[in-house]
């Protein structure tokens, strides 16, 4: 089976562009979740996404965005982007919303250049 | 939100048993400890997931003590390839994934 799957793999923009990254979750799984990780650190938390409803948000400005689709894939929009947005953009898809003591399933990421 | 301690770097040699303890002081009553490995310019991949005593699957164990305070992922006869970050998290039963809070995780360097 295929595994999480992100799309564009790499991406260079500049400052005040905008951004579209895209996540295909395992197939069944009804959650997927977004993650900016920066390098050196832990991943962080952006949004949590379940049949197509916000389920979570994380301490990120309104310039992020997302949504989900029938087909449960997955859209990270940012705007406005700055040179801090540099970073590797996760997604993980989980089967149901339940809690966090379920399984998270991450892609291979996009990584983002802002210049 | 349970916040975690673990070692910023280990190193180990190849076919050595590798013990990472992480410190969660503050861990409630119906929280589980998880644990991920990330390898460079790839996602987090769960290895394991424990409330008490022990836990063992076909990549680790985990060591939970009674008062659940702290708890050892061990990663028996390390190779090469488990050159890796590791994350211990602690996953509370109520509220999402914006209540699990990845570290920076433990660097660890396997040598030959």
């Amino acid at each position: 089976d295929a595994g999480v799957t992100q799309s564009p793999t790499h991406l260079i923009k500049t400052r005040g562009q905008h951004v579209t990254l895209r996540c295909s979750p395992i197939s069944g799984h009804k959650s997927v979740s977004w993650y900016q990780q920066v390098l050196g650190q832990g991943p962080q938390f952006i949004f949590q996404y379940y049949e197509k409803e916000e389920r979570g948000r994380g301490n990120f400005p309104d310039r992020f965005s997302a949504r989900q689709f029938p087909n449960y894939s997955s859209e990270l929009n940012v705007n406005a982007l700055l040179l801090g947005d540099s970073a590797l953009y996760l997604c993980a898809s989980s089967q149901d919303a339940g809690t966090a003591q379920e399984t998270q399933y991450f892609g291979p990421g996009t990584r983002l250049l802002v210049l | 939100l349970a916040k975690t301690t673990q070692p910023i770097s280990m190193d180990s040699y190849e076919g050595q048993e590798v013990n990472i303890t992480c410190s969660h002081n503050n861990i409630a009553t119906n929280d589980y400890i998880t644990w991920y490995q990330q390898f460079p310019s790839q996602g987090p991949r769960f290895i394991i997931q424990g409330y008490k005593t022990k836990v063992t699957n076909e990549v680790a164990s985990l060591f939970i003590p009674a008062d659940r305070k702290s708890s050892t992922l061990s990663l028996p006869r390390v190779s090469l390839s488990d050159t890796a970050v590791y994350y211990c998290l602690v996953a509370p039963f109520s509220g999402g994934y914006n209540k699990l809070i990845f570290g920076a995780g433990t660097r660890l360097a396997v040598h030959p």
